[in-house]
């Protein structure tokens, strides 16, 4: 299993400017969690999905920041417009919830965000 | 969910055992203890969770005291690649639902040759 892609790795853009952010989840796996990180703040969970449906949105930041999952495979994450704070790592997770056990949730190799 | 509290940093010499401890002393009966390590540029990384027996697996054991109030993942022979930061973590599980994972500050462990 190729694992939680995300793409791109690096984004630098100026500010103003939208950014979209893409995750390919594990196949197979039925919740998604979008993350981000930053020296200040830590690893800090936006918003999540099951089974395409947004579940809780809670923590995204503000107006600016949306999040759609089209299908199963894949999610964007959407910046707009970008400002200087929001320079941070973003992460995309997956994880299988399989009722009675516990779920493990299987990160991404993230996506550097610079906004100049 | 529980809070944890982790020792900020710590140093282990490659080869030995690295024993990283957790306190979280307002831990509900339902709450497990879950531990993530992220490597730098990485992102997190699942280890290992426990509920009240002590637990081990390819990785790391997780030893969790009977009042359930602390726990130690013990990694047995550290190299120089599990240099990480690593993140106790308590949370709920329920059948078929998800409960946030929250992460603090976690323990910088720096293994040393």
């Amino acid at each position: 299993d190729a694992g939680v892609i995300q793409s791109p790795r690096h984004e630098v853009t100026e500010m103003g400017q939208e950014v979209t952010l893409r995750c390919k989840p594990i196949s197979g796996h039925d919740y998604l969690f979008w993350y981000r990180q930053t020296m200040m703040r830590g690893l800090e969970l936006l918003i999540y999905f099951n089974n395409n449906v947004p579940i809780d949105d809670s923590g995204m930041p503000e107006d600016r920041f949306s999040a759609k999952m089209p299908n199963a495979s894949f999610s964007t994450l959407k910046i707009q417009p970008s400002e200087p704070r929001d320079s941070a790592v973003y992460f995309c997770a997956s994880s299988l919830a399989s009722p009675g056990y516990t779920d493990t949730q299987y990160f991404g190799p993230g996506t550097r965000l610079t906004v100049l | 969910d529980a809070k944890t509290t982790q020792p900020t940093s710590m140093d282990c010499a490659e080869g030995r055992a690295a024993n990283l401890p957790c306190n979280h002393s307002t831990i509900s009966g339902n709450e497990y203890v879950y531990w993530y390590r992220q490597i730098h540029s990485q992102g997190p990384q699942y280890i290992i969770h426990g509920l009240k027996n002590n637990e081990t697996n390819e990785m790391a054991s997780l030893i969790i005291t009977e009042d359930r109030k602390s726990s130690t993942l013990i990694l047995p022979h550290a190299t120089l690649r599990d240099t990480a930061v690593y993140y106790c973590i308590v949370r709920a599980s329920y059948g078929g639902s998800q409960g946030n994972l929250i992460f603090g500050k976690g323990t910088k462990l720096s293994v040393k040759p």
